[in-house]
């Protein structure tokens, strides 16, 4: 069965420095998503993304925040200058033509220190 | 308005039971109500979903119950075992919304023997 995958399952990085989160979406899936999971909250929706380019972003992805499909593949999440309250699990979601359906990868817990 | 309410935050049950767990929102743009489960440590997986052009669907023991007047869903897990011991998370969308899935805040379900 087909899924989304995400690299790496944990990274811990300094604060201040550059991340980038990768996501390989599910292969014919058209509709791509980031979302968030600050430890023992609800999800929050980061950013979508459709026929490459952002189609909506939330609050949280400010200027620090950019998404890229560098390849037929790959999405990828940067974070530009990390800040310790970016620390949460880091989910990319996928959905076909109908766009309704999303399908998560299994994360990447991220630890700003 | 973009919120969606979700109760209990906990739930305890006995095997065998039924586990109802409820959701509200108000903005009625949304057409597309789905339920995740998430183990710790994991990815939100989609369980079951509705649209609100009916009331009731249901999947093998997971049924959803929509109350479009009311602007509630619910989630019930009938004959409810230790293996559904998860964090239930509802959420909603509306396609001019991105398909932007916002989530409730979710209810850690325990079932005991």
């Amino acid at each position: 069965e087909p899924e989304v995958t995400q690299t790496p399952s944990h990274q811990v990085t300094q604060m201040g420095q550059e991340v980038i989160l990768r996501c390989v979406p599910i292969s014919n899936h058209l509709y791509f998503y980031w979302y968030r999971q600050i430890l023992g909250q609800k999800v929050e929706f980061l950013v979508s993304f459709y026929n490459n380019e952002i189609s909506e972003k939330s609050e949280i992805f400010d200027d620090q925040f950019s998404v890229e499909r560098p390849d037929g593949s790959n999405f990828t999440l940067k974070i530009r200058s990390t800040k310790l309250e970016d620390s949460a699990m880091y989910f990319c979601a996928s959905s076909g033509t109908e766009g309704k359906t999303q399908y998560f990868g299994p994360g990447t817990r991220l630890l700003v220190l | 308005q973009q919120q969606v309410k979700q109760s209990p935050q906990s739930l305890i049950v006995q095997k065998g039971g039924i586990s109802i767990i409820n959701c509200a929102y108000e903005n009625t743009a949304f057409d597309y109500f789905p339920w995740y489960q998430q183990f710790p440590g994991k990815g939100p997986a989609l369980l079951i979903a509705i649209r609100p052009d009916v009331s009731e669907k249901k999947e093998g023991r997971f049924t959803i119950s929509f109350n479009k007047s009311a602007k509630q869903f619910s989630l019930h897990i009938m004959d409810s075992q230790p293996g559904d011991s998860a964090t239930y998370f509802c959420a909603a969308s509306h396609t001019g919304g991105g398909n932007k899935l916002t989530f409730g805040t979710g209810t850690q379900l325990k079932v005991e023997l």
